[in-house]
């Protein structure tokens, strides 16, 4: 059964760093890129980017290139999303998502809730 | 980046009745060579992430419905629920992944009438 198990929920203050994960079982990680997500309170979805587990390709939107690094550590087929410095506007709902053999988001975590706030 | 639009932003549907959203890109997402609509559609209900309905543009998931219906092609798509049920008021997203970034619509809200 594949599974995408997100890490729990955040309360950040702005400024302060944060690296949240998404842990992936069920199929092999190298098989199929990882997507992440954002959904701010009340709404849409927004597509930050997707990175391939094997070699690390990663492709970002515009709209967060520079702001969030994706990653991922093979060895224990988990990929990641991190912020150096987070801002109120920070403040989401962030999935990811495998991007399986159609190329859509075929199945996702059940996400994590970051709340940026002085 | 393609700019994927939804129509319209709310709808309002009687039970049993039919419910029709639209989706535009801004441009085409069908691929020549594979004569494939780069084109899917979600469901996503409050608290839960959301769902992959139909890829390809037409192509339903396993386990969906067959109410549910996608067509269209090109620049212009349609997801069809035939017969509304009661669970399927929720909101609904189109996204195209035909180049990156892989956009999304700002989602559509079904509702009963």
């Amino acid at each position: 059964e594949v599974q995408l198990v997100q890490s729990g929920a955040e309360v950040k203050k702005p400024g302060e760093s944060l690296k949240i994960s998404c842990r992936v079982s069920g199929y092999t990680f190298t098989t199929y890129w990882i997507g992440w997500v954002r959904q701010m309170p009340g709404k849409g979805l927004e597509w930050m980017g997707i990175i391939q587990p094997g070699d690390s390709d990663t492709r970002y939107s515009p709209s967060f290139q520079g702001q969030v690094t994706i990653s991922v550590d093979k060895s224990i087929s988990t990929a990641y999303l991190q912020w150096s410095s987070l801002k109120a506007s920070d403040t989401a709902m962030y999935f990811c998502a495998r991007q399986g053999p159609t190329i859509t988001l075929d199945f996702w975590g059940r996400g994590t809730l970051v709340t940026v706030s002085s | 980046d393609i700019v994927v639009t939804q129509s319209p932003d709310s709808l309002a549907v009687s039970l049993g009745e039919r419910a029709t959203i639209n989706c535009k890109s801004s441009q085409s997402v069908l691929y020549s060579s594979n004569n494939k609509n780069y084109l899917a559609w979600y469901q996503q209900k409050p608290g839960q992430p959301p769902k992959l309905l139909i890829s390809w543009a037409s192509t339903r998931e396993s386990g969906v419905p067959d109410r549910f219906s996608g067509s269209g092609s090109g620049t212009d798509f349609t997801l069809t629920i035939t017969s509304l049920q009661a669970e399927d008021v929720t909101v609904y997203y189109c996204q195209q992944y035909y180049s990156p970034p892989y956009t999304f619509g700002q989602g559509t809200k079904l509702e009963i009438k």
